[in-house]
């Protein structure tokens, strides 16, 4: 399996709701990434895992909340986020020493 | 930080030509240069990335030039095709010692139009 798998493709959610984002690789990459793109505009990095230790955090509000249960699986929980939180999230793994970054297909987040 | 300057913004060509991105990097210590493609509603896809111990990289027809004087790195197309079209990103990483993770820093992008 060479993919990073990403659900669900598409959400809307009000500004008072909470939702989960869910990533998983089988690769056996020990470092894992949440990314927020807006159209045309380049990935935005959010937070890095390695070896399931949030190792990075770029100043993200505390409206999104990451979490890594195991080496395969990253989440991403949203609550009470605002109509500019609207965007692309993509997740993606890498090896580690090796920075090639594999990215998942995305979740296109609306919030209404 | 890094900081990773791309140019132009906007490529238009006719199929068949050759299409030149470029971008310029600040942190000297940088050593990992990947390009992503990005075609609309779909992943950034590494397409060919080069590392500061090569000055030349090509996988068909895509090649990648680093010079680590001048702190700048460029993506060639040649024989460009409708199928090229999408946005190109740059990035430039450097992997701080000890660390098992890569930071990568992008570049603003550039959308390539490859016209029939």
């Amino acid at each position: 399996d060479t993919e990073v798998t990403q659900t669900p493709k598409h959400l809307v959610m009000g500004m008072t709701n909470k939702k989960s984002l869910k990533c998983e690789q089988h690769m056996g990459h020990r470092a894992m990434y949440w990314y927020k793109q807006k159209a045309k505009k380049p990935p935005e990095l959010m937070f890095v895992y390695s070896y399931e230790k949030l190792s990075i955090n770029e100043s993200v509000p505390s409206r999104f909340s990451p979490e890594c249960p195991n080496s395969s699986l990253l989440n991403l929980h949203l609550h009470a986020l605002q109509p500019e939180d609207s965007a692309l999230y993509l997740c993606a793994s890498s090896v580690g020493r090796d920075r090639k970054l594999f990215f998942g297909s995305g979740t296109q987040l609306s919030v209404l | 930080g890094e900081n990773v300057e791309q140019h132009p913004s906007t490529l238009s060509v006719q199929e068949g030509d050759s299409a030149v991105i470029k971008c310029t990097y600040s942190d000297s210590a940088s050593n990992y240069f990947p390009w992503y493609k990005q075609e609309l509603g779909k992943r950034p896809q590494l397409i060919i990335d080069i590392r500061s111990n090569v000055g030349e990289k090509k996988d068909q027809r895509i090649a990648v030039t680093l010079n680590k004087t001048a702190k700048h790195f460029s993506l060639h197309i040649t024989e460009t095709q409708p199928e090229d079209s999408a946005v190109y990103f740059c990035a430039a990483s450097n992997r701080a010692g000890g660390t098992s993770y890569g930071k990568l820093t992008f570049g603003q992008g550039t959308i390539l139009t490859v016209h029939p």
